[in-house]
């Protein structure tokens, strides 16, 4: 079935040491999108690309950084995580003209 | 700023009992708005609304948009403990940038 993946689903990393999120899609969607969604919160975008485009928030932090080194890949790259940055992690695709966006499950991170 | 905002925040209700949660917005570039249901997981994909009056139904989930009046609703009769969830709406700017903005989202919680 043609689904959106991520790995892990569970992370737990000590404060300031880098950690990697893994996004794969099977969808050949070309948009892929990061979201960042603490307890109790909705969902805040991240960045997103659309294809090779790489689309920052404003307010993304400079500690988040992402690649894409195929369409079907996106990583997200924590450089040095903090205490807040305690959360799930989505990432999500889509096709540019339908606007719909298919969800993973989500990495659940704990930093320590 | 997009602004997207949901009422209730939680709702509590009995099995058979007939829910209607709303979503206003107030967006520079409407292009669509989204309803997802959130368990203790990822958001599913529920609806997309683009045109005002015309209702979405998915079994007992029905949805309509009301452009003028910048609002939607989520209906969902004879409730069952499955549907206690999250249910997020959410806006999609138009343009190329495809970012989704997120209200907070209504708890609805169905009791036995």
């Amino acid at each position: 079935d043609a689904m959106v993946i991520q790995n892990p689903r569970y992370q737990v990393t000590q404060f300031g040491k880098p950690v990697t999120l893994s996004c794969s899609q099977t969808l050949n969607h070309n948009v892929m999108y990061w979201y960042q969604q603490k307890s109790s919160q909705a969902p805040k975008l991240l960045f997103h690309y659309y294809d090779k485009d790489f689309n920052n928030e404003a307010d993304t932090p400079d500690n988040f950084q992402s690649r894409r080194p195929n369409t079907s890949f996106c990583f997200l790259d924590i450089r040095s995580p903090g205490l807040g940055d305690t959360a799930m992690y989505l990432c999500a695709t889509s096709t540019g003209l339908a606007g719909e966006q298919y969800f993973g499950p989500g990495t659940r991170l704990t930093v320590t | 700023e997009d602004k997207v905002v949901q009422s209730p925040l939680s709702l509590v209700v009995h099995e058979g009992d007939t829910v209607t949660l709303n979503c206003s917005y107030e967006v520079t570039n409407f292009r669509s708005l989204l309803w997802y249901k959130q368990e203790k997981k990822a958001p599913t994909f529920l609806f997309m609304l683009t045109s005002s009056g015309i209702e979405k139904k998915s079994g007992r989930l029905s949805s309509i948009l009301d452009k003028k009046e910048l609002f939607s609703i989520l209906n969902i009769t004879a409730t069952q403990t499955g549907d206690s969830a999250v249910y997020l709406c959410a806006h999609r700017t138009g343009g190329s940038n495809y970012k989704l903005t997120f209200g907070k989202g209504t708890l609805l919680t169905v009791n036995p």
